[in-house]
């Protein structure tokens, strides 16, 4: 069964770092979304991504974030420089259609730890 | 006001029994509603949906019923089996005109079957 992976599973990085998290989508899938939890909090939306521009954000995502697909494959979540907060699980989610009515397939995540 | 709210932080039930997971909301707008499964180093998986038109969705042992007016959903599972054992999430599309359905979480509940 097609799946969403994600590299790497953990990422430590001190504060100021610049991070890049990784995501490969299911093949057919055109559209992306990043999505994070913060340990104890909830599942929290970033961004969507279609048709090789940001579609939707939420307030989290800030200046210091930005997506892009540069391959053709891979579909990234950058973090500029990284702040204590941002310490999460990062999850990617693709899902073959628009909308509302569609499943999302999510990837096993990032933990993303800044010291 | 979009919110999706699971006030059960967990749930243990025996091996056969049911589960029920229960999970309300705040805005009338939501049409569409997901429940997903999550394991420890994994990421949510997509369990079962169910639309506002309808008022039960069944899939094998899990049956989702939906009480509108009450802004309530629930997930049914029977018979309870110790592999079910996970953090169950209740999602929710954003309702609004040319939201690319990015998900509004529940806090999630953690179900354990005891053998």
């Amino acid at each position: 069964e097609p799946e969403v992976t994600q590299t790497p599973s953990h990422q430590v990085t001190q504060m100021g770092q610049e991070v890049i998290l990784r995501c490969v989508p299911i093949s057919n899938h055109l559209y992306f979304y990043w999505y994070r939890q913060i340990l104890g909090q909830k599942v929290e939306f970033l961004v969507s991504f279609y048709n090789n521009e940001i579609s939707e954000k939420s307030e989290i995502f800030d200046d210091q974030f930005s997506v892009e697909r540069p391959d053709g494959s891979n579909f990234t979540l950058k973090i500029r420089s990284t702040k204590l907060e941002d310490s999460a699980m990062y999850f990617c989610a693709t899902c073959q259609g628009g909308g509302i009515y569609n499943e999302q397939f999510f990837g096993p995540g990032t933990r993303l730890t800044v010291l | 006001d979009q919110q999706v709210k699971q006030n059960s932080p967990s749930l243990s039930v025996q091996e056969g029994r049911i589960s029920i997971l229960n999970c309300d909301y705040t805005n009338s707008m939501f049409d569409y509603f997901l429940w997903y499964k999550k394991y420890p180093a994994e990421g949510p998986t997509f369990l079962i949906s169910i639309s506002s038109i309808k008022d039960k969705n069944e899939d094998g042992r899990f049956t989702v019923f939906l009480n509108k007016s009450a802004k309530h959903l629930s997930l049914h599972i029977v018979p309870s089996q110790p592999g079910d054992s996970a953090v169950y999430f209740c999602a929710a599309p954003r309702p609004d005109r040319g939201s690319q359905g990015n998900l509004i979480f529940g806090k999630g509940t953690k179900l354990s079957v005891k053998p």
